[in-house]
């Protein structure tokens, strides 16, 4: 079965650092891959996807991501976190051409002044 | 921008009480999903529409069920909520281009 992989479920980093959140999943057949930002109190955001194409996506806010297809990973970074990227980021995936999106169970970023 | 919206942000409900969340979309969305995020299991999925009067059960659908009598309305019922179906429900609708947009969430409490 599908799943969705988030190992990191709280991760603290300071302000104007680097942060890697990561995803892997597993899947035998072709995917799409999601990520999405939710703030307190909030509905979900998406960050950006991955459908096709180039395997290096960017997304609003500054992030990033790669679909790395041989390790089964689609990682987020960004390069300098700001205190407002406080919040919580989910991946999901979904076979390619299909409805159903899986999540994974979300990591916290808390962005420390 | 889509715009997807839903009836109340926070309910309080007694146990056994019939419950009805609604969600509505601006974009002519046709698939249309309910989940339930609860703390350290993410997002799961309860039903999903995918044309008005179609559905499909998620991965838990026990206890819920669902209506779509029209293309923008997505209506998720608990015939009689329990104090375990204590949670944050969310509605989303599918763009065309795979994505979901998400309304703002209901935190149903279930006492």
């Amino acid at each position: 079965a599908q799943s969705v992989t988030q190992l990191d479920s709280q991760v603290p980093v300071f302000e104007e650092a680097p942060v890697e959140l990561r995803c892997n999943y597993s899947s035998s057949v072709s995917v799409y891959l999601f990520w999405y930002v939710q703030y307190p109190n909030q509905g979900l955001q998406l960050l950006l996807k991955y459908l096709s194409g180039s395997t290096l996506v960017k997304g609003i806010n500054g992030f990033e991501a790669e679909f790395n297809k041989s390790q089964t990973s689609f990682h987020l970074r960004k390069p300098s976190v700001h205190i407002s990227d406080t919040a919580e980021y989910f991946c999901a995936v979904s076979n390619s051409g299909t409805y159903k999106y899986i999540f994974g169970t979300g990591t916290r970023l808390k962005v420390l002044a | 921008d889509v715009k997807v919206t839903q009836s109340s942000r926070y309910l309080v409900k007694r146990t056994g009480e019939k419950v009805f969340l609604e969600c509505v979309q601006d974009m002519d969305h046709e698939n249309m999903f309910w989940y339930r995020q609860d703390p350290g299991l993410g997002l799961r999925l309860i039903y999903f529409s995918y044309d008005v009067k179609m559905k499909e059960k998620g991965d838990i659908p026990e206890g819920y069920s669902v209506s779509r009598e029209k293309k923008e309305r997505f209506s998720l019922i608990l015939e009689s909520a329990s104090t375990n179906q204590t949670s944050m429900y969310l509605c989303a609708s599918q763009g065309q281009a795979w994505e979901q947009y998400f309304g703002p969430g209901t935190r149903l409490t279930v006492t």
